[in-house]
């Protein structure tokens, strides 16, 4: 179960659209709907932002996305804003009642 | 509301064993399952395992096999993660979250576990 790969940072401006991409393999972030996205702020629980790729819980802003293309998951999130200054990530089903994060992406807004 | 609340800071010495409490309320207990996560410090995201809490059922992450149990109490809402033979690398902070079920969705506030000697 090795984790999922996302880069260590991503920054935009406010206004901007940035993306950040999870890749896994086959048989979690390919074989599975099931990637979620997480925020988190210094000190806190983490947030879900995005569930079964692309489906946001109810009370998340639509300026975040989630989309999948093979063993690649992205969340995109738009009209960036100060308090998208945050720690962000990835997690998928791995099959077999398991589940694996990402590394983690710190997002600065510039 | 739903609420997971979770026991207070530890520490222990290497070697010694830990256990962490989160009590569950605002939701049917058991038509939900829990995952633990853990966050050392500066770190990321660790999923550590998952319980039932309608049987009891439990998978672990390959990492933890044999080193974790995690148990439930129907009468208390209350699931537990019990980790030993601790060492230094285990300081962390330990979640529940609930499995919403495709997602983590509600966390505890996270108990912060300190292996020192």
């Amino acid at each position: 179960q090795s984790a999922l790969t996302q880069p260590a940072s991503v920054s935009g401006s406010p206004g901007q659209s940035i993306t950040i991409s999870c890749t896994g393999i086959s048989s979690d972030v390919g074989g599975y709907n099931y990637v979620s996205w997480y925020q988190q702020h210094p000190g806190k629980a983490p947030k879900v932002m995005i569930y079964d790729v692309s489906k946001r819980p109810s009370g998340v802003s639509n300026r975040f996305s989630g989309s999948k293309s093979g063993n690649t998951a992205s969340l995109t999130i738009s009209g960036l804003q100060a308090e998208d200054e945050a720690d962000y990530y990835c997690c998928s089903y791995a099959g077999s009642s398991t589940w694996v994060f990402g590394g983690g992406t710190k997002l600065t807004v510039l | 509301q739903v609420q997971l609340v979770q026991s207070g800071a530890e520490v222990k010495k290497p070697g010694a064993s830990v256990k962490v409490s989160c009590k569950a309320s605002g939701y049917t207990f058991t038509n939900y399952y829990m995952h633990w996560v853990r966050q050392a410090p500066r770190q990321g995201l660790e999923w550590m395992g998952i319980i039932n809490p309608s049987g009891g059922s439990t998978s672990y992450a390959q990492k933890f096999q044999g080193r974790v149990t995690m148990t439930r109490d129907t009468s208390t809402s209350t699931v537990d993660m019990e980790l030993s033979s601790l060492r230094s690398e285990d300081t962390a902070v330990y979640y529940c979250a609930r499995n919403g079920p495709t997602s983590f969705d509600y966390w505890g506030q996270g108990t912060l576990v300190t292996v020192s000697s």
